[in-house]
């Protein structure tokens, strides 16, 4: 099946700091990734859905400014957590596809800030 | 907005019993997934159910989508602690077969042996 990979897979980091975080898909190309935050014991709730080379779409009550997504490639998109603060602190993950196609699913990115 | 419930929240049962999650959408639904998330991993693509009262079965695993295209369920027959995760039902709006997928809340199984 079709592997996607997240990096780093947790990260630790001070207040008021930025974090960016990789999801790549390794044996295809995807059209559209999209970012997910889960908490503890809770469901994914989707932040963003990216195409390549054009702008996310973000979900209401996502801050585009605080939450920034590039989607450079068909291979490649980064979520970048900007001046990160403790109420941040979450498991991200990313998942790609191709139209029509299933989501496959990144190992996430579990982040604490402090 | 689309809304997809799925109940029950949690479920315990012993090993050798039966399991059965339900899922709830506010709309029709192009189609529905179901994952499977172990805890501390990330969701794992079980199956995709396409067509109005489609059933889909992975060995001790049924799927159902509804003739009305709302409702799922995932039927587990003799549990076993291997199948211990969180089951999400997740739904495509109706008239996109691709886009964003809305997650229903899940069902955390607890198997005890």
């Amino acid at each position: 099946g079709a592997v996607v990979s997240q990096h780093p897979s947790w990260v630790i980091c001070k207040s008021g700091t930025s974090v960016k975080i990789e999801c790549r898909s390794l044996d295809f190309q995807a059209t559209t990734m999209f970012w997910y935050r889960q908490f503890p014991k809770q469901s994914l709730m989707l932040m963003a859905t990216s195409n390549e080379g054009s702008k996310a779409t973000y979900e209401q009550g996502v801050e585009k400014d605080k939450f920034l997504i590039n989607h450079a490639s068909l291979t490649l998109s980064t979520l970048t957590v900007t001046s990160a603060h403790p109420e941040d602190s979450s498991f991200y993950i990313c998942s790609a596809s191709t139209p029509g196609d299933t989501q496959y699913f990144g190992p996430g990115t579990r982040l604490t800030v402090l | 907005g689309q809304q997809v419930m799925q109940i029950p929240q949690y479920q315990h049962v012993q090993e050798g019993e039966d399991f059965t999650t339900y899922c709830n959408s506010s709309t029709t639904l192009s189609n529905i997934q179901w994952y499977k998330q172990r805890p501390g991993g990330h969701p794992v693509f079980l199956i995709q159910l396409v067509k109005s009262g489609e059933v889909k079965k992975q060995k001790r695993l049924t799927f159902q989508f509804g003739e009305a295209k709302k409702n799922s369920s995932l039927h587990i027959t003799a549990t076993q602690t291997t199948d211990v995760g969180t089951y999400f039902c997740a739904g495509r709006a109706g008239g996109t077969s691709y886009g964003k997928l809305t997650f229903g809340q899940g069902t955390i199984l607890t198997v005890h042996p």
